[in-house]
């Protein structure tokens, strides 16, 4: 079974803090994704990446980058968190156009 | 531009009574659309993956189904267990590979 485990359940920081939410996959899936669901919006999808050291923007990129250093790990950065980005972050791989599986998400607030 | 809208927003049912979600989409060029189940708290779990009209797939009380334009979860007999919020997802023959776009989910409770 996949497993895509994010380090944090929750997190509280402070606005202007520089935050870093990690999220391990132990499938060797090639492709990597980070996403953020808020009421009413549905997820959305920030960063993507198809390999180590690749990353792509995705609708909502702004406030936001990403590092793949090694394959199964995929870190989305928050540079300067803002009360905006308070939010349910989720985590997700898959291999080659199969299914995303997801972790069980981190909740940050932001205050 | 791909969409995704799932109606309706939220949908209480009685135990045993049957019903349908539904998931309208426009894509591009559809490579598939995906159904997934999310429980509070929790990431979402897949369910199906549908990639033709006409197609339909089977898991307990759960059955989706899929058209040029939409597709359905039918609920049979649900029971209080099957109570979560259901995504409706499509994946485009174009653009990025594995790259979903979601709608907006469906929040069904239901009563024993």
């Amino acid at each position: 079974d996949v497993k895509v485990t994010q380090s944090s359940r929750y997190l509280v920081k402070r606005t202007g803090e520089k935050v870093f939410l990690e999220c391990v996959q132990d499938m060797d899936h090639e492709n990597m994704f980070w996403y953020r669901q808020d009421p009413g919006l549905g997820l959305r999808l920030i960063y993507f990446s198809y390999d180590v050291k690749m990353k792509e923007k995705g609708d909502i990129p702004e406030g936001y980058s990403v590092s793949r250093e090694k394959k199964e790990r995929f870190s989305l950065i928050l540079e300067s968190a803002s009360t905006n980005q308070t939010s349910m972050y989720l985590c997700a791989s898959s291999w080659g156009v199969l299914p995303l599986h997801f972790g069980n998400g981190t909740r940050l607030t932001v205050t | 531009e791909d969409q995704v809208t799932q109606s309706p927003e939220a949908l209480r049912l009685q135990e045993g009574e049957s019903s349908s979600l539904n998931c309208s989409y426009t894509v591009s060029g559809l490579r598939g659309l995906f159904w997934y189940r999310q429980d509070p708290g929790k990431g979402p779990e897949f369910l199906f993956t549908l990639y033709s009209a006409g197609e339909e797939k089977e898991k307990e009380r759960l059955k989706a189904t899929l058209t040029k334009k939409e597709s359905f979860l039918h609920i049979t007999a649900p029971k209080p267990e099957d109570s979560a919020t259901y995504l409706c997802a499509v994946q485009a023959v174009t653009g990025a590979n594995s790259k979903l776009t979601f709608g907006k989910g469906i929040t069904l409770s239901v009563r024993p």
